[in-house]
């Protein structure tokens, strides 16, 4: 069955950067675009980006252009979401989650991952 | 981006009743790109339904949903206490997805 799983929880001080890893199993990697949405303590859903982890291409909130980078290894079926120059305001809960049931990277998010608490705190 | 309006904000019934929660968008959203996901505290946000109307896998057919255009609801038939959770409309015909601020269902 599909299998969305992230890396574990971070404690990062202001200004440092995180990488977090989101690693996919049963099924066709290359086939399937991968989202990343973040929610902060007790708030909403906020779109932050997509990648094609077939060849690369990414597409970012404008909220996230420069902060938030996006890559994909189709070797071990792997996408990874790096934030840089953190701040206390990044302190969320960030989600990947898979998008189907639509037309090339526009899809539903059907398969979320268990989610990476990311705490930002000197 | 497009703005999705959720109402109401909370909503507090019995089980056994029914529950229409709306959706409403700034500008049309095309043909069904419209997704309601289901989050219960401590847990990732679940698909319940996506093209507007279709239901995923999985989901009881006490949920379904409706709309076009810019107006969508989804309605629970009959409430059980397995449904109170944070319920959030999506659009993803548009970049950037945008998802509404949640509407609350609470079981008495």
């Amino acid at each position: 069955q599909v299998q969305v799983v992230q890396s574990g929880a971070e404690v990062k001080k202001p200004g440092a950067s995180v990488k977090i890893s989101c690693a996919a199993s049963g099924y066709t990697f290359i086939n399937y675009y991968m989202h990343w949405v973040r929610q902060a303590p007790g708030q909403g859903l906020e779109w932050m980006a997509i990648i094609n982890p077939s060849g690369g291409g990414t597409n970012y909130a404008q909220k996230f252009q420069g902060t938030v980078t996006l890559t994909s290894d189709t070797s071990t079926s792997t996408v990874y979401m790096e934030l840089s120059s953190l701040k206390s305001e990044d302190t969320a809960m960030y989600y990947c989650a898979r998008g189907a049931f639509g037309s090339g990277s526009y899809g539903a998010f059907d398969s979320w991952g268990q989610g990476t608490l990311v705490t930002v705190s000197s | 981006e497009i703005v999705l309006t959720q109402s109401p904000g909370t909503l507090s019934l019995s089980p056994g009743e029914r529950a229409t929660l709306s959706c409403r968008a700034g500008q049309n959203v095309g043909t069904g790109y419209l997704a309601w996901y289901q989050q219960k505290p401590g847990q990732a946000p679940r698909l319940l339904i996506y093209a507007a109307s279709s239901r995923a896998t999985g989901i009881p057919d006490r949920f379904s949903g409706s709309g076009s255009g810019t107006d969508f609801t989804l309605t629970i038939s009959r409430l059980e206490p397995e449904d109170s959770a944070v319920y959030y409309c999506q659009q993803y015909g548009y970049s950037p997805r945008t998802f509404g601020q949640g509407t609350k269902v609470e079981i008495k």
